[in-house]
């Protein structure tokens, strides 16, 4: 249980265009989900906690009219990333919350690689 | 703030030698604490976690105690495995951080045949 997926895995774009990244959980409701961007060989970054039915919060720094999220239901959000230049170019991981014995955890989806050329 | 530290990598062994990758913390109260590991090209799995102090997390061989009075949770595993390289993260979840996870910067554990 406690599946995240997420689609595309990879996406390849010109530069200029829009990519929208689905995250799903496939087993079970999340109120919230978390989107991260993680450079390579580096950590993760937290870019936003996406809640079901209201807006997004974004972290400092992150421009929220570039990385649109919608929190439709509770078993999707999506990031769409507008206007994409190279330097958006990165893995971009979701997690979503659920409760798991006693706590919330977070569980990640496999990541999408997104290259800007 | 809170904060997660971790050894820097790649962290290179031999099949079967004995592994610890260190982790410290900074936090006000009590996180929760945890291990993610990211295999190539994945996301993140979690590997371990404690909630509380003198907790002792284990899944797969891996172990980490919660050790509130050094501020630590490093992990352990006695015998590692090829199958073990990958990178791995502490994290930790305060306790009034609205649910949001503080990542240590990663280790990358690179095991020999």
């Amino acid at each position: 249980g406690a599946v995240v997926s997420q689609h595309p895995s990879r996406v390849i774009c010109k530069s200029g265009t829009s990519v929208k990244i689905e995250c799903r959980s496939l087993d079970f409701q999340a109120t919230t989900m978390f989107w991260y961007r993680q450079f390579p060989k580096q950590s993760l970054m937290l870019m936003a906690t996406s809640n079901e039915g209201s807006k997004a919060t974004y972290e400092q720094g992150v421009e929220k009219d570039k990385f649109l999220i919608n929190h439709a239901s509770l078993t999707l959000s999506t990031l769409t990333v507008t206007s994409a230049h190279p330097e958006d170019s990165s893995f971009y991981i979701c997690s979503a919350e659920y409760l798991a014995g006693g706590i919330n955890e977070q569980f990640f989806g496999p990541g999408t690689r997104l290259t800007v050329l | 703030g809170n904060s997660v530290t971790q050894m820097e990598g790649p962290v290179t062994l031999s099949e079967e030698a004995f592994l610890t990758i260190n982790c410290t913390y900074t936090a006000t109260g009590y996180p929760s604490l945890f291990w993610y590991v990211q295999y190539p090209g994945e996301g993140l799995q979690l590997l371990l976690k404690a909630t509380k102090a003198d907790d002792k997390g284990s899944n797969k061989g891996f172990e980490a105690t919660y050790r509130k009075e050094t501020t630590s949770f490093h992990l352990e595993k006695g015998s590692v495995q090829v199958s073990d390289s990958a990178v791995y993260f502490c994290a930790l979840r305060g306790n009034n951080a609205g649910n949001m996870l503080t990542f240590g910067g990663g280790t990358r554990l690179m095991v020999k045949p």
